[in-house]
């Protein structure tokens, strides 16, 4: 499967642990995206990498989320001492800067990580 | 006001029907718009990109009124496999092709 994969699919955690997700892109991808999706609504943008760079960051990216992407490769996003607000999914997206690919600047999606915070 | 607004539905329709749903932005420097859909539980897909000539893929066409701020996508001859939220999205004018999503329409095509 060359598609976007993401780890752990599912995560229940109490209030005020630390959790960990990762997102592997498309090889070939450069581009790497961090959104969060709360029931009933559209995806909201958190970070976005460019290589490894992290070039962009939302407002909605409190303090206690980090994400990084160390070798340009896969990425992690963390959230510390998680807060019952923090429950939703988590999904990550890849994309290509190269106009060669057919797919040039189509974000595709992972599978996402479903968090509960009890 | 959200930066993306959609009618959340959900609209209700028989199979062989046609179905229209509308997007707003408010985001005039807004470059590129794309209509995603979204199955139960699963991650969006692209369907289609939206150009201000208006473009056709199939039974769905899509169209973009620059001028004021509103995005359309028209789905004729519903089929039970159209069940699903479909996501009206834009990119701001920045390098980085962030996608802004509007709250989604939820359409169940029934037989």
């Amino acid at each position: 499967d060359t598609g976007v994969s993401q780890n752990p699919r599912h995560k229940i955690t109490k209030r005020g642990q630390n959790v960990t997700f990762r997102c592997d892109p498309i090889s070939e991808h450069n581009r790497l995206y961090w959104y969060r999706q709360t029931l009933g609504q559209g995806p909201e943008f958190l970070t976005y990498f460019q290589n490894e760079a992290q070039l962009e960051k939302s407002r909605l990216l409190s303090d206690r989320f980090s994400a990084e992407r160390p070798k340009g490769s896969f990425s992690t996003l963390e959230i510390q001492r998680t807060e019952q607000g923090d429950s939703a999914m988590y999904l990550c997206a890849s994309s290509s800067d190269e106009e060669r690919l057919s797919s040039y600047n189509e974000q595709f999606f992972g599978p996402g990580t479903r968090l509960t915070v009890l | 006001r959200k930066e993306v607004e959609q009618d959340p539905g959900p609209f209700n329709v028989p199979e062989g029907a046609t179905v229209a749903f509308n997007c707003t932005y408010s985001n005039s420097a807004s470059q590129s718009f794309f209509w995603y859909r979204q199955d139960c539980r699963k991650e969006p897909k692209l369907l289609m990109s939206v150009y201000s000539s208006g473009n056709e893929d199939g039974r769905f066409t899509a169209q973009l009124n620059r001028a004021s701020q509103y995005i359309s996508l028209l789905i004729r001859d519903s089929k039970l496999s159209d069940s699903a939220t479909y996501l009206c999205v834009v990119t701001p004018n920045n390098a980085g092709n962030m996608l802004t999503f509007g709250g989604g329409t939820r359409l169940m095509v029934k037989p």
